[in-house]
């Protein structure tokens, strides 16, 4: 049973525009749930993350929105611009344990 | 953030023989380290987690005897693809997880020929 469902698969975003990726956990023990974001050839790289004592949190055009009860939390990327152009992939986790359990990926493409 | 190092990055090699590949945490001690397998457009998949001192454990349908983990220090995880065949071609991952965060390596390219 996949343990973390994302969607879409891919995204095309104009330079500007919000880009929104969304994810759904199975888990309710969950407590952890970061973004990544990962450039061809590249290993992916923490972009932001939260815990479900809130519903959002925001660094700089980076959100999350977090709804605990539907079990979904979101990416939302704000003035989409071209070097946000990468696979994104949400994940989710308990503090004190190892796995992580990973989406799918979205890869995103903005264009200019 | 911690870092984590990934050695090498790009790997050729010939069917049958084996391709050893390093993953060092440089700047933090890791008790555990994960490897993972990426295909092309694919998520990340578990292969191991790596235990200093101790077995590996193996994600389900993952064979031990083909791909080696070794993680005889606190700051370095091996992966050993033995025997290793086209299909063995792929993208590896290494992470190391400090507190809640998960930090990757650079991931390795092998191509079997």
């Amino acid at each position: 049973q996949q343990q973390v469902k994302q969607s879409p698969q891919s995204l095309i975003v104009q330079k500007g525009g919000i880009s929104i990726i969304n994810c759904a956990y199975e888990n309710t023990a969950f407590d952890y749930f970061p973004w990544y974001q990962q450039f061809p050839g590249k290993g992916p790289a923490l972009l932001i993350a939260i815990r479900p004592d809130v519903s959002e949190k925001k660094e700089g055009r980076f959100t999350i929105s977090f709804n605990k009860s539907a079990k979904q939390f979101s990416l939302h990327i704000m003035d989409s611009q071209p070097g946000d152009s990468a696979t994104y992939f949400c994940a989710a986790t308990q503090y004190n344990f190892n796995k992580f359990y990973f989406g799918s990926g979205t890869k995103l493409n903005v264009k200019p | 953030g911690a870092v984590v190092s990934q050695h090498p990055s790009r790997v050729i090699c010939k069917s049958g023989t084996s391709v050893k590949i390093e993953c060092r945490s440089l700047d933090f001690q890791a008790t555990t380290m994960f490897w993972y397998r990426q295909f092309p457009k694919k998520s990340l998949m578990l292969m191991a987690t790596s235990n200093e001192g101790s077995k590996a454990t193996y994600e389900q349908g993952v064979e031990k005897d083909k791909f080696l983990i070794n993680h005889a220090s606190l700051t370095l995880s091996t992966l050993t693809v033995t025997s290793a065949h086209p299909e063995d071609s792929s993208f590896y991952i290494c992470s190391a997880r400090v507190s809640a965060e998960a930090f990757f390596g650079q991931g390795t390219r092998l191509t079997v020929v």
